[in-house]
């Protein structure tokens, strides 16, 4: 099955800095990245996601690229504040007759934005 | 819009008990989905249904099972109830022919 490798585990920035998560996956059927924000106390929450076919996409201060070559996706953050302290999880899932249901999850990146 | 409704918010058993969680999808939403989240596992993939049937399951034991009713609500049961079980329980929905799955806030369970 699919497995999803994320690093780093922890992550302390300056409030302003950039800060980058980085996942690989293994299965090459997966096509479909989403990143999720969970904050204290909270489920996860979409923030982000790409499809294989996309090799980049941005969204205001958030960034993800994907190679697919290498099996490889990050999380791009710029001018962190320090809401945006929380865990990131990155995902992948196979497009199994249409359902993309069935995500596996990296182990989550703890981001602490210091101001 | 209401988002994904996940009740009880938290759970407190004893081993050998079994266990009830409900989760109302966002309106509309026709697939759930249900993970488990560990601090030493993280967030794993139980089942997902859709239309009142079991569309894909996880790797988990028999004692997790899971139903979907006519108006999409979900419910899963965990019985015999283990210490291991003690895990934050998620539920996601997602809309027909949507990829994105948007999550509740989830159950916490706790095994005594």
């Amino acid at each position: 099955g699919e497995n999803v490798e994320q690093h780093p585990s922890t992550l302390s920035v300056q409030e302003g800095d950039s800060a980058v998560i980085k996942c690989t996956y293994s299965d090459s059927a997966s096509n479909y990245f989403p990143w999720y924000k969970q904050e204290l106390g909270k489920g996860p929450q979409l923030i982000i996601d790409i499809r294989s076919n996309v090799g980049e996409k941005k969204d205001q201060r958030i960034a993800v690229t994907l190679n697919k070559t290498a099996k490889h996706f990050s999380l791009h953050i710029t001018e962190t504040q320090p809401e945006d302290s929380a865990v990131y999880f990155c995902a992948a899932s196979p497009n199994s007759g249409g359902s993309n249901y069935k995500l596996t999850f990296g182990k989550g990146t703890l981001l602490t934005v210091n101001p | 819009k209401a988002g994904v409704t996940q009740t009880p918010r938290y759970l407190i058993k004893t081993r050998g008990q079994q266990v009830t969680l409900s989760c109302s999808p966002i309106s509309g939403h026709r697939s759930v989905s249900w993970y488990q989240q560990t601090p030493g596992q993280g967030l794993q993939f139980l089942f997902e249904y859709f239309s009142e049937t079991q569309r894909n399951k996880g790797n988990f034991p028999g004692r997790f099972s899971g139903r979907q009713f006519s108006n999409s609500r979900s419910e899963m049961n965990v019985s015999t109830l283990e210490l291991g079980d003690s895990a934050l329980y998620l539920c996601a929905s997602s809309f027909p022919g949507n990829e994105k799955l948007f999550f509740g806030s989830g159950t916490q369970l706790s095994v005594l």
